[in-house]
């Protein structure tokens, strides 16, 4: 079965601290994507990265960075230097090759503080 | 100009009452969704169509019937409304159809807040 755990329901921060945000998946097999989008206080979801299971290199998006460990089957989001407008639920996701529907995790509710 | 529209953004109605929500994205993508979040904000699939073809039928009640005029629409139908229907409805589409490695990576409409009374 695949499954997205995000353990941390919710985060507090004040500004320009780093947070990292964590998820980890369940998946049998071996082609899959794992995904992060942003639901801002207005509602509407958008898409921020999308990783397949055979790049575990890590990304870098200006403040925003990805920690892709197929060994521990995690993909942590980590924002540095935090700002109030990266005051949002995040929500980690899973498709795979078998599956073509996206599974979400729960969502962590980050609130960065001024 | 808004990508992915939907309408209403809100919709207050009584159990038992038939509804619908529009959805029609400018994007030329030939895959749209249907999502429902839940009052935990917990979001699951509900329908996939591409190019008007239902793709994915996420084992959601036959009173929602989703229909597809052409690619750039996507409606929901909701027939006797029951107080768990309740929820935010959000609209997607993408350029690559469910089993594609660009699958999944969705333009999200503004979601439409159903509360049935």
């Amino acid at each position: 079965a695949q499954k997205v755990t995000q353990a941390q329901t919710e985060i507090s921060v004040v500004e320009k601290e780093d947070v990292t945000l964590d998820c980890v998946y369940e998946t049998r097999d071996t082609t899959y994507y794992l995904f992060w989008y942003k639901q801002p206080p207005s509602g509407e979801l958008v898409f921020l990265i999308r990783r397949n299971s055979f790049d575990e290199q890590n990304e870098i998006s200006g403040r925003y960075s990805w920690n892709f460990q197929k060994s521990t089957s995690s993909f942590n989001f980590t924002i540095t230097a935090s700002q109030v407008v990266d005051s949002a639920v995040y929500f980690c996701a899973l498709s795979s090759q078998n599956t073509d529907k996206l599974i979400f995790g729960t969502g962590t509710r980050l609130q960065v503080f001024p | 100009d808004t990508a992915v529209s939907q309408t209403p953004k809100y919709l207050v109605t009584q159990m038992g009452n038939d509804k619908s929500i529009k959805c029609e994205q400018n994007l030329g993508h030939d895959t749209m969704y249907w999502y429902k979040q839940d009052s935990k904000k917990f979001l699951k699939i509900m329908f996939s169509y591409n190019n008007k073809e239902l793709i994915i039928n996420e084992t959601v009640p036959n009173r929602f019937s989703p229909k597809s005029p052409d690619k750039a629409h996507l409606n929901l139908h909701i027939n006797s409304l029951e107080l768990g229907d309740s929820a935010v409805y959000f609209c997607a589409s993408s350029q690559d159809p469910p089993g594609s490695s660009g699958a999944n990576v969705l333009t999200f409409g503004a979601g439409s807040r159903l509360t049935v009374l």
